[in-house]
């Protein structure tokens, strides 16, 4: 597609309920990026995907979180029982190359 | 361990002035990049430039500029005679040789008032 498409646009979760975030990267794009961004600050990086491999999972914040890219284009970023802490906007980039990461509008997730 | 630093949180201008986004950086590396991105009320993070450290030459698109100085680690954005087109929260970012990642500052609030 012309862009990186993430859905839901906007999910709201009971506390304690599993969610389940998509990404749909830019085609032939190889790397895939999910950043988590609170209210009022930067994106923190969460996890890194080269291809299908995840090569990088150090920003997971706990082992509720869960990412997968099984065919090494879309991704599906999977919250376990939910917490209030994890309300927050969650992005998704692709790269080609390191020069220009494009990312997508984002997921706003609300738990309640 | 790297850092970046954006000071200024909410800016307000009038239309048609100048402004100038500061952003300062900390990392150990020799290599690094540095990238400034427009985040609109939409959502979406828009990339504006990408810069490599051993590239000190600042760069002109229209009507941004940036002004990248290794001696104080700062690589700050200016847009002249802003427009309410350009209201948006910038992000300054920073990526490691060899890191998966970028690195962002905590973003400044720009607001242009007609």
């Amino acid at each position: 597609g012309a862009g990186v498409s993430q859905s839901p646009r906007y999910k709201v979760a009971k506390r304690g309920q599993d969610v389940a975030l998509r990404c749909d990267p830019i085609s032939g794009h190889v790397s895939l990026f999910w950043y988590q961004q609170a209210l009022g600050q930067g994106p923190e990086f969460l996890t890194y995907f080269q291809n299908e491999a995840q090569l990088d999972k150090s920003g997971l914040p706990s082992d509720r979180f869960f990412a997968e890219r099984p065919e090494g284009s879309v991704s599906t970023l999977k919250i376990q029982r939910t917490q209030q802490e994890d309300s927050a906007v969650y992005l998704c980039a692709s790269s080609l190359d390191s020069y220009g990461y494009t990312f997508g509008s984002g997921t706003r997730l609300t738990v309640v | 361990a790297q850092k970046v630093t954006q000071a200024q949180t909410e800016i307000s201008v009038v239309e048609k002035e100048d402004v100038t986004l500061d952003c300062v950086y900390e990392t150990r590396d020799t290599t690094y990049y540095l990238f400034w991105y427009k985040q609109p009320p939409s959502g979406e993070l828009v990339f504006l430039i990408r810069r490599n450290s051993f590239d000190e030459q600042n760069e002109i698109s229209g009507r941004y500029s940036w002004n990248f100085q290794k001696s104080t680690s700062s690589f700050n954005f200016t847009i002249t005679a802003s427009q309410v087109v350009d209201s948006a929260v910038y992000f300054c970012a920073l990526s490691e040789e060899g890191a998966n990642n970028l690195f962002f500052g905590t973003g400044t609030r720009l607001t242009v008032i007609p």
